[in-house]
């Protein structure tokens, strides 16, 4: 199956600040990326569907202006949290569509700790 | 999207069969099962997937029901490697494949 990386693994930032998860699809061209923010003891959410070189498909609920998400090449799509706050301490996890083997590629996820 | 109901946990015994069920009533007649599991702290890893006939692959067998409103994950003999949260989703093929994951169980293995 593809293989997909995320960077960083872990991160700890003040509130306020942005953050920027990378997610990168390492030997598959993928066309459409998926993003998730899962919580302690909780299931995955699915937070929005990441489209190479179009805008992304957010979920009901989740705010647009706040995670901004860009797809620029098959290979990579960032999520970018912005003016942090200790809500959005969470673990964020990014899935690469295998579209003909019908699966879904996972990254290791990304932790995040706003301070 | 249709609803899943997993038990919340299971135990197994290391080296003994493991059968996880999965209602999924209000499916339509053409979402694939899927199965993902996720190992803790982990992102979730691909398991198994079908649509009408049962299916079988190096991790696992998926059991499918004739009305297609329950399955059963087949783990044939599970190992300590096998704890996990085990995730049955049915999902619509079409332009965007996402999964909506629910609950899941949670699958303890002893030794």
């Amino acid at each position: 199956g593809a293989v997909v990386s995320q960077h960083p693994s872990r991160v700890i930032c003040k509130s306020g600040t942005s953050v920027k998860i990378e997610c990168r699809s390492l030997d598959f061209q993928a066309t459409t990326m998926f993003w998730y923010r899962q919580f302690p003891k909780q299931s995955l959410m699915l937070m929005a569907t990441s489209n190479e070189g179009s805008k992304a498909t957010y979920e009901q609920g989740v705010e647009k202006d706040k995670f901004l998400i860009n797809h620029a090449s098959l290979t990579l799509s960032t999520l970018t949290v912005t003016s942090a706050h200790p809500e959005d301490s969470s673990f964020y996890i990014c899935s690469v569509d295998g579209q003909v083997r019908d699966t879904q590629y996972f990254g290791p996820g990304t932790r995040l700790t706003v301070l | 999207d249709a609803k899943t109901t997993q038990p919340n946990s299971m135990e197994s015994n290391e080296e003994e069969p493991v059968h996880l069920p999965c209602n999924h009533s209000t499916i339509s007649g053409t979402d694939y099962i899927h199965w993902y599991r996720q190992l803790p702290s982990q992102g979730p890893e691909y398991v198994i997937h079908g649509l009408t006939s049962n299916v079988n692959n190096r991790m696992a067998s998926l059991a499918i029901a004739e009305d297609r409103k329950s399955s059963t994950l087949i783990l044939h003999r599970a190992t300590l490697r096998d704890a996990a949260v085990y995730y049955c989703i049915p999902q619509e093929r079409g332009a965007t494949n996402k999964l909506i994951f629910g609950t899941g169980t949670l699958l303890a293995v002893q030794p």
